[in-house]
């Protein structure tokens, strides 16, 4: 089975910040790797798909990088609703989720 | 625009089997190209992919909950549903149902709003 491993866990950070969430394969998933974010009471939304595609809607703020077992998700600015948990998926070998990154607000 | 809805029994009692159906409206279910998963969410907790099921019917399930899980699909109803049997506490958690896309590689686009199952006696 694959392992997805989100660092950090929760992160604190203020608006207008940049920030950056980093995610780890525990094999090689070339670029199938994807980006969630979830608020409280909500179901998770898709931010970037195949590692580094943004999604039709998603503020160009968000963006992600990455290929094999390294991935990031980078955040140029962050805006008051951003402040959310935040999930990588692989989609390599069945699917599996990262144990999600907990952004709050400073 | 494409809606799936999560319904089902919100308790169940211990050893008892967990049934959960997603509705698929604005698309349909046999469309090629998807497969229909389903994810659940403990309270507080992170995300947990319990299996899916292709178009053709073909199913993949999370090998940590194989044993007990039936994932299904109703063409008719345009709906697929899910079976996870000898509950615990531990299977309490809020539901999800998604639609998995599976070009250029596979994400999860749409999601059904949620319904939580509670496990106790």
């Amino acid at each position: 089975d694959i392992q997805m491993t989100q660092s950090p866990s929760s992160l604190s950070a203020s608006v207008g910040d940049r920030v950056t969430i980093t995610c780890r394969a525990s094999q090689s998933i070339s670029s199938y790797l994807n980006w969630y974010q979830q608020k409280p009471g909500k179901a998770p939304k898709l931010l970037i798909y195949a590692a580094s595609s943004l999604q039709s809607g998603v503020p160009s703020r968000f963006s992600g990088s990455g290929s094999g077992t390294d991935f990031t998700l980078t955040i140029s600015s962050l805006q008051p609703e951003d402040f959310a948990t935040y999930y990588c998926q692989q989609s390599y070998s069945i699917r599996a989720f990262g144990q999600g990154t907990k952004l709050e607000i400073k | 625009q494409l809606q799936l809805q999560e319904s089902g029994s919100g308790l169940v009692k211990p050893s008892q089997t967990l049934s959960l159906t997603c509705a698929v409206s604005g698309g349909s279910i046999s469309s090629g190209g998807y497969s229909w998963s389903w994810i659940r969410q403990p309270p507080g907790k992170g995300l947990e992919w319990i299996g899916y099921i292709y178009h053709s019917g073909s199913t993949y399930y999370n090998p940590s909950l194989k044993s007990r899980v039936t994932i299904s699909v109703d063409r008719s109803k345009n709906q697929f549903s899910l079976k996870l049997s000898s509950v615990t506490a531990a299977d309490t958690a809020v539901y999800y149902c998604a639609r998995d896309r599976g070009d250029p590689t596979p994400y999860f686009d749409y999601w059904g709003q949620g319904t939580l199952v509670t496990v106790s006696s």
